[in-house]
């Protein structure tokens, strides 16, 4: 069956810091994969996705790319704020709707 | 458009009781589902539901139940509350496709 596994935590930096949050996948087929944002006290949120082999994800500076070769989809971000503290999801799905996701990388940003 | 909605957001409910919770939502998805978060941890599939009037077990469905009986809501129902089922749980939809799955807010359960 399908499964992704997330680089596990926790993970500590200081503002301004380079982030890398690896994730890597095995699945049938060619699934869309995704990563979210849980802040403290609240449900998950699409952070970016992408859908096809070599798209890139973007959004609040965070990147991610699909290699497919690699079966990967790595979270970057620059520089890291304080506010980006939170716990990260990689997940995948397939067209028929069903998604798998990681156990979750919590990230702490210190000023 | 509300989104996903879960009611209520905190509960806390002795051994023995029962409870349901309410899980609605407004985008016409097909496909939602349940998971239970425990303290640090990931996700936990519960059940799930491809359609009114289809669903299914997921990882984790002993001591729940769950129904479809329209596209937009998706109760789970615990009929006897253990200390195991204290955790917070997450209801979800998406439809098929690209589309990431909606997350309601959670509603925090606390079995004493």
């Amino acid at each position: 069956g399908d499964s992704v596994t997330q680089m596990e935590g926790p993970v500590t930096l200081s503002e301004e810091a380079f982030l890398t949050i690896n994730c890597t996948y095995t699945a049938t087929g060619y699934p869309s994969l995704f990563w979210y944002v849980q802040y403290p006290g609240e449900g998950l949120q699409l952070l970016l996705k992408a859908t096809k082999a070599d798209d890139k994800g973007s959004n609040k500076g965070f990147e991610a790319t699909y290699r497919k070769e690699t079966t990967s989809f790595h979270l970057e971000k620059g520089s890291v704020q304080v506010s980006d503290s939170a716990v990260y999801f990689c997940a995948l799905k397939h067209n028929a709707g069903k998604s798998t996701f990681g156990d979750g990388t919590t990230l702490t940003v210190k000023p | 458009n509300a989104g996903v909605t879960q009611t209520p957001k905190f509960r806390i409910l002795k051994i023995g009781q029962s409870m349901t919770l309410q899980c609605a939502q407004d985008m016409n998805h097909n496909y939602m589902y349940w998971y239970r978060q425990d303290p640090g941890m990931g996700l936990k599939l519960i059940y799930y539901s491809v359609g009114a009037g289809i669903t299914d077990k997921g990882e984790v469905p002993n001591g729940y139940n769950v129904s479809r009986s329209t596209t937009e809501d998706f109760p789970l129902r615990l009929e006897l509350a253990a200390p195991s089922q204290t955790s917070v749980y997450f209801c979800a939809s998406t439809d098929r496709g690209v589309n990431e799955q909606f997350f309601g807010p959670g509603t925090r359960l606390t079995v004493l």
